[in-house]
């Protein structure tokens, strides 16, 4: 069975460094996709990065970037020169790319907290 | 994924009532899916439709709870006879048609349901 680790219930971090968030993931599918999500204190669940396990790139859209080291199974998140407004819970995800029904697994979340 | 459109944001509801959740799928995409999210953890998927067809509901109560998905207006779940245990966030997300489209999952802002 698929599943998705986050070890890190709750991070600090001064503002305008940059965060690396956890991600071990377990599956025994070839052809799987990650994901990371943001929610904020507001709720809603905003995307923010993909990478297929194909994907010889590791992907990057803006201040984030994603650590995936397929052997070790993780997928970090990492967030450049982060800003207050990161605080927020973060989740990541996956799903088996073949699998017709998309489900995601997520894990149980990181909480960041940016300090001024 | 501001397209996803869910109503009502905040719902509360006495035990042994109904509640209906709506979702509205982002233009053009023909799949949507409910997640369930309980206080302080990661998203459980509920089920994954397409218009008039329930495609995957393994994740569904078997008591109390429905789903659908016309051919015409929203998605709904649907929970009969609330009791406290369904209180939780509700998301939908949705996806286009076609293979390979399930790195595109966008969610709604969440339906939160409160049963008092």
């Amino acid at each position: 069975a698929q599943k998705i680790t986050q070890t890190q219930p709750g991070m600090f971090v001064q503002e305008k460094e940059a965060v690396t968030l956890d991600c071990t993931y377990d599956t025994s599918d070839q052809s799987y996709g990650l994901f990371w999500y943001k929610q904020p204190s507001s709720g809603e669940m905003i995307f923010l990065i993909y990478q297929g396990s194909y994907d010889e790139q590791n992907a990057t859209e803006g201040r984030y970037s994603l650590n995936f080291q397929k052997a070790r199974k993780s997928a970090n998140l990492v967030i450049s020169a982060s800003q207050l407004g990161d605080s927020a819970m973060y989740f990541c995800a996956m799903r088996d790319v073949m699998d017709s029904n998309y489900q995601l697994i997520w894990g149980a979340g990181t909480k960041l907290i940016i300090k001024p | 994924n501001a397209g996803v459109m869910q109503n009502p944001r905040h719902l509360v509801r006495r035990r042994g009532q109904e509640a209906r959740l709506r979702c509205s799928p982002m233009k053009g995409h023909s799949h949507v899916y409910w997640y369930r999210q309980l206080p302080e953890e990661g998203l459980k998927f509920m089920v994954y439709l397409q218009k008039e067809n329930i495609i995957d509901e393994s994740g569904m109560p078997k008591e109390r709870f429905s789903a659908e998905f016309p051919k015409e207006g929203p998605s709904i779940l649907r929970i009969q006879q609330v009791v406290r245990g369904d209180s939780a966030a509700y998301f939908c997300a949705s996806s286009p048609p076609g293979p390979g489209s399930g790195n595109t999952i966008y969610f709604g802002e969440g339906s939160w349901l409160t049963v008092v």
